[in-house]
């Protein structure tokens, strides 16, 4: 079955802190993974996409990871601001056309 | 441009009413797609439209009709809502893989449903 499972549910962290995130995946035949912040009673806005040969991708603080051999992406959040208060959600797309998984996401309180 | 945007924002309806949920793009995105969102749940394809004329169904279809009028819309209509289709709605869409931006999802704000 296609799953996306991530990890922790939610976490609080203090202003500055950094924290990381993870996703674990068993989406196959694999075609990219991407991460998307959601915040409260917003659409969510995508923060990385990466494909199978990329191990990590940077957009501002927020790094992503992924090893496709063990099937597990994180993502990384440096010197956390009140902003990044949200949900993070990780999508797996399969071989087979548009066809997404998304997770269950976490859900990040940033405390100054 | 205004990106992804679906009307309405909020919606109440009784059981067994209908409703449709609007959603139009002004980036020329070939691929337009309807997901209800639940709590403590990833969000789940409804339908989606690969191009103008053609639409498939998604995960959890049943319930739901959609038409894409043309490549900007791509309505969803109940028509018969039932309370288990309580949820929000997001339309979202992308272009071509390959080019500029192809592989990114956009998404709407967002419809709050509640079927009393």
């Amino acid at each position: 079955k296609n799953q996306v499972e991530q990890s922790p549910q939610s976490l609080i962290i203090l202003e500055g802190k950094n924290c990381t995130l993870q996703c674990n995946y068993t989406v196959s035949p694999f075609s990219n993974l991407r991460w998307y912040k959601q915040d409260t009673g917003r659409g969510p806005v995508s923060l990385t996409i990466m494909t199978f040969s990329e191990n990590t991708k940077s957009n501002g603080r927020y790094t992503a990871t992924l090893d496709a051999d063990t099937k597990q992406s994180s993502l990384h959040i440096t010197a956390s601001q009140l902003s990044d208060s949200a949900s993070y959600i990780c999508v797996v797309t399969r071989n087979a056309g548009n066809m997404l998984t998304f997770g269950g996401g976490t859900r990040l309180m940033v405390k100054p | 441009n205004a990106g992804v945007t679906q009307t309405p924002k909020f919606q109440v309806l009784k059981t067994g009413q209908s409703m449709t949920l609007q959603c139009a793009q002004d980036m020329n995105h070939n691929s337009m797609y309807w997901y209800r969102q639940d709590p403590g749940m990833g969000l789940r394809l409804i339908y989606y439209s690969a191009s103008e004329g053609t639409t498939d169904k998604g995960e959890v279809p049943n319930g739901y009709n959609v038409s894409r009028l043309n490549k900007r819309e791509f309505s969803l209509r109940l028509e018969s809502a039932a309370p288990s289709q309580t949820s929000v709605y997001f339309c979202a869409s992308s272009g071509i893989p390959g080019q500029r931006s192809g592989n990114t999802i956009y998404f709407g704000e967002g419809s709050w449903l509640t079927v009393v």
